[in-house]
C-alpha cells in the first residue's frame, strides 16, 4: 500500500482568504494525480486530473499545480467562500492502482 | 444531482444474509469502480471493470462478488459479511480505464452498509 499524504488535515479560514494545501505521493511509477471535492452528504466531485510534470490547471477560483519529480501537488483556492467548505481529496494513479489521500477538511467561516 | 445512481442508500444486514448493492450510470462510461470507505479514512479501491471485464481486483475477500451485467450497470453481491465490513460503499464511473486511471471519475452518493 502506497502512502498518499495530505496536509493540513483540517483548515479553518475566513471568507475572502486565499488558501492552499498539499498532496504528497511517490515520485516513481506516476500515471496521474486526481483532485476531488467532497461535500458532506454529497458524492465526491472531480476537480482536476493532472498527468504531466509542471501541469497547472484552473477552474474558477481553484487551481492546482503538479511536480512529479518531487512527488507533490498543490491545490489553491483564491478568495474562499463558504460554499468551498468541503473535504478535498487527492488520488494517485500508478499502473492499475489508485490511492486516495486522507483529505484536507476546509471550513470557510462567513 | 449525481449522474451515478446507487441503491439502496442504506442497508442493514445480518452476517448470514445475502444482499446486493446496485450502481447505474447512463453517461456512456466504459469503466466502473467499487470503493469502500470507513469513517475518517480515504476511499479504498476494491474493483475496476473496464468494458464490462474485471480489470482490477485489489485482493478483496470473496464474500464480496462484483458483477457487471452491461456497460451501464454494476452490482456488488454480498454474502456472509463481517461486522468490520460496515462502511460506505461508493460506486464511480469514468469514460474509460485506458490509459490507466487517467480519466476523472464520477461518483454516486454511496450505500451506507451496517452489518449486525
Amino acid at each position: 500500500i502506497l502512502n498518499v499524504e495530505q496536509s493540513p488535515q483540517s483548515l479553518h479560514v475566513q471568507e475572502g482568504d486565499s488558501t492552499n494545501f498539499t498532496c504528497s505521493f511517490p515520485s516513481s511509477n506516476f500515471y496521474a494525480l486526481h483532485w476531488y471535492r467532497w461535500e458532506t452528504a454529497k458524492s465526491p466531485e472531480a476537480l482536476f486530473v493532472m498527468t504531466l510534470n509542471g501541469d497547472e490547471k484552473k477552474k474558477g477560483r481553484i487551481s492546482a499545480t503538479l511536480n512529479t519529480k518531487e512527488g507533490y501537488s498543490y491545490l489553491y483556492i483564491k478568495g474562499s467562500q463558504p460554499e468551498d467548505s468541503a473535504t478535498y481529496l487527492c488520488a494517485f494513479a500508478t499502473g492499475n492502482q489508485f490511492y486516495f489521500g486522507t483529505g484536507t477538511s476546509l471550513t470557510v467561516i462567513p | 444531482d449525481t449522474e451515478v445512481t446507487q441503491t439502496p442508500k442504506h442497508l442493514v444486514m445480518g452476517m448470514t444474509n445475502k444482499k446486493s448493492l446496485k450502481c447505474e450510470q447512463h453517461m456512456g462510461h466504459r469503466a466502473m469502480y467499487w470503493y469502500k470507505q470507513k469513517a475518517k479514512k480515504p476511499p479504498e479501491l476494491m474493483f475496476v471493470y473496464s468494458y464490462e471485464k474485471l480489470s482490477i481486483n485489489e485482493s478483496v475477500p470473496s464474500r464480496f462478488s462484483p458483477e457487471c451485467p452491461n456497460s451501464s450497470l454494476l452490482n456488488l453481491h454480498l454474502h456472509a459479511l463481517q461486522p468490520e465490513d460496515s462502511a460506505l460503499y461508493l460506486c464511480a464511473s469514468s469514460q474509460e480505464n485506458s490509459p490507466s486511471l487517467t480519466q476523472p471519475q464520477h461518483f454516486g452518493d454511496g450505500t451506507r452498509l451496517s452489518i449486525l
